[in-house]
């Protein structure tokens, strides 16, 4: 079956812009997570979506940064006045369920590249 | 506040070799421990996971080792073959039920297995 898609696949702005970088999860995966790769650092999470409830937004580093789930499938992650320390691989995963055991699926990424 | 470390930062390995990566970590809520694989433009996929309760786990050449007393965990490639050049990471997770349990990553290894 088809798993997470990203889009786009890279993406170059000018400091200063606002950008959307999309994430579509595996068709009944409840959960969906958004992570920050850094080069050369470990992935950072950033945003958590469950269901219907309210999402976890505890890792966003800003208040430039915001997420949205539409009909509990489809994500949009929005960086408002991009800066050049916003250039990172964004990673969305998904999963069945959080908790227990269920495994994390990921995207392939957007690579966004701050000018 | 790195929560995981891992280490080494780059591991050269000759093919038939045995490769190993290590990481700690301080919280001692973690209970899911799983290695990640990840190729160029590609998203981390899971390896092998480990839940504290068991020293070992071994899935083909891969095997994780898991010292709960140490609060480390190492991860062993047997027999090392070029196709498993990639960046490693090693991950938590922790969490209460109905959270996030978003996992906490290591900072990666890059792993080249020459010819």
């Amino acid at each position: 079956g088809a798993g997470v898609s990203q889009s786009p696949s890279n993406k170059v702005t000018e400091k200063g812009k606002d950008v959307e970088l999309r994430c579509d999860p595996i068709s009944g995966h409840t959960a969906l997570y958004w992570y920050r790769q850094s080069l050369g650092q470990g992935l950072e999470f950033l945003i958590y979506f469950q269901g219907n409830s309210a999402p976890d937004k505890s890792g966003l580093p800003s208040d430039r940064f915001s997420a949205e789930r539409t009909g509990g499938s489809v994500s949009t992650l929005t960086i408002q006045r991009t800066q050049q320390e916003d250039s990172a691989v964004y990673l969305c995963a998904s999963s069945l369920q959080a908790g227990g055991l269920y495994e994390q699926y990921f995207g392939p990424g957007t690579r966004l590249t701050v000018t | 506040q790195q929560q995981v470390k891992q280490s080494p930062q780059s591991l050269i390995v000759q093919k038939g070799g045995i490769s190993i990566i290590n990481c700690a970590y301080e919280n001692t809520a973690f209970d899911y421990f799983p290695w990640y694989q990840q190729f160029p433009g590609k998203g981390p996929a899971l390896l092998i996971a480990i839940r504290p309760d068991v020293s070992e786990k071994k899935e083909g050449r891969f095997t994780i080792s898991f010292n709960k007393s140490a609060k480390q965990f190492s991860l062993h490639i047997m027999d090392s073959q070029p196709g498993d050049s990639a960046t490693y990471f090693c991950a938590a997770r922790s969490g209460p039920a109905g959270s996030a349990r978003q996992l906490t990553f290591g900072s990666g290894t890059q792993l080249t297995v020459l010819p």
